[in-house]
């Protein structure tokens, strides 16, 4: 079965360091969501990527978060310099395009920051 | 008010009853899709529609566009089935086919 890849499962991290939170999507599919899921906020969108163009990233705080992708098989999801508040649980999602299709979304496992 | 609301927001039911979850949303939509998030924590897509109606197994999920209304049922509930169902839309090409999410019906299906 064809699958997310996220990596790492989990991560702590103190205060001040950076992190980075890669994704691996389906091959052949040409969307690629990041998604941050907390308590209090539920699901959010950070950053959306179609044919590795961001399309969308106002869910994401420039100042310290950016995503890039650098090929059509990975994804990341980079925060400098990270804080507390950053803990979540980080979802990697891609799909496929085309026209007026949307295919369904499959996810990845997601991540789950601890910043102490 | 939230572009997703969904209701109930926590549901518990016996094994075996008929189990009905509503998403209502205030935008144009090109798709809708509903999610299922096991305590794992690990999501799934279980469906994606823009008319009419599909089912999988004991799932069934239709949608009234003009209504911008969508349901989830389950029918023969399991306790398997306990999870938190996620409503979420996604806006056209033209509106950046952003993804809004609902804040989640917390299922429970007792024995």
């Amino acid at each position: 079965d064809a699958r997310v890849t996220q990596t790492p499962r989990h991560k702590v991290t103190e205060m001040g360091q950076e992190v980075t939170m890669r994704c691996q999507p389906i091959l052949g599919h040409n969307t690629v969501f990041w998604y941050r899921q907390t308590m209090m906020q539920g699901l959010e969108l950070l950053a959306y990527f179609r044919n590795r163009a961001p399309l969308d990233d106002s869910g994401m705080p420039k100042d310290r978060f950016s995503a890039e992708m650098p090929d059509a098989t990975l994804a990341t999801l980079k925060i400098q310099p990270s804080e507390p508040r950053d803990s979540a649980v980080y979802f990697c999602a891609s799909g496929l395009e085309g026209g007026s299709y949307n295919s369904p979304l499959h996810f990845g496992n997601g991540t789950r920051l601890t910043v102490t | 008010k939230n572009e997703v609301e969904q209701s109930p927001q926590n549901l518990t039911a016996q094994e075996g009853e008929f189990i009905t979850i509503n998403c209502s949303y205030s935008v144009g939509i090109s798709a809708l899709h509903w999610l299922q998030q096991h305590p794992g924590g690990g999501i799934v897509s279980l469906f994606m529609l823009s008319s009419g109606k599909k089912k999988h197994g004991r799932l069934i999920a239709t949608i009234n566009i003009q209504e911008k209304h969508s349901s989830l049922h389950i029918t023969a509930s399991h306790p398997r089935d306990s999870a938190v169902y996620i409503c979420a839309v996604r806006a056209p090409p033209t509106s950046g086919s952003r993804l809004t999410f609902g804040e989640g019906t917390q299922l429970t299906v007792n024995p």
